[in-house]
């Protein structure tokens, strides 16, 4: 089955440090998404990736998928407090819709 | 914030009592979902629905069943609750099932099964 890897599973930063969050699937996937989800808050969404080595900014936020479109990242600028929540990526396998385990982000001021 | 409403927001209930947790929707989406979010395992799928008395099983499903009877809403039941099932409960809806589309989530519902 659709095995989906997401690293890390934690990450405390300094305000202002950098901070990058894996998705790694198995299988080749259609295209992927990426929700954030703050403490006690429900998941929104961010961004969709489709395209092979697609890269999409939001303001600090960087989004790529890999070449092979197996594989995609979140990267954040220089964190700030309001950056605090748990990460998940969406990879659409084609047959079903999974989530990633997520990504918390801790960010020390 | 996409019109999604569940309720109960929270509830705590005995083993081997049922529980019906409810979703409604504003949007008129065709597709709903229930999710159960538990530590370390992210959010995963138990069941959704492609339309009125349309339903598939998602990954968890063992242990629940749903419900649709109209577009705007969709019940989630746990027949007999185990303590295995204390999770927050999810529901998302989106206008079709391809990740095309977001899907939108509403608030959850923490469940905590004694």
């Amino acid at each position: 089955g659709q095995q989906v890897m997401q690293i890390p599973q934690y990450q405390h930063v300094q305000e202002g440090e950098d901070f990058t969050t894996y998705c790694n699937s198995s299988t080749t996937l259609s295209n992927i998404q990426w929700y954030k989800q703050r403490p006690g808050g429900h998941p929104v969404f961010l961004i969709q990736l489709v395209k092979s080595g697609e890269v999409k900014k939001q303001k600090r936020l960087t989004f790529q998928f890999g070449e092979a479109k197996k594989n995609s990242s979140l990267h954040i600028t220089a964190t700030q407090t309001t950056d605090v929540g748990t990460y998940f990526c969406a990879p659409d396998t084609g047959n079903q819709f999974y989530f990633g385990t997520g990504t918390s982000l801790t960010v020390i001021p | 914030d996409a019109g999604i409403t569940q309720s109960p927001r929270h509830k705590v209930t005995e083993t081997g009592t049922p529980v019906t947790l409810r979703c409604h929707q504003t949007e008129n989406h065709r597709y709903m979902y229930w999710y159960r979010q538990d530590p370390g395992h992210g959010l995963r799928l138990i069941h959704y629905s492609y339309g009125v008395k349309d339903t598939d099983k998602g990954e968890v499903s063992d242990g629940y069943s749903v419900s649709r009877s109209k577009t705007e809403d969709f019940l989630l039941t746990l027949e007999s609750a185990t303590s295995s099932q204390t999770s927050v409960y999810f529901c998302a809806i989106s206008e079709s099932w391809t990740l095309q589309e977001t899907q939108y989530f509403g608030p959850g519902t923490r469940l905590l099964v004694l």
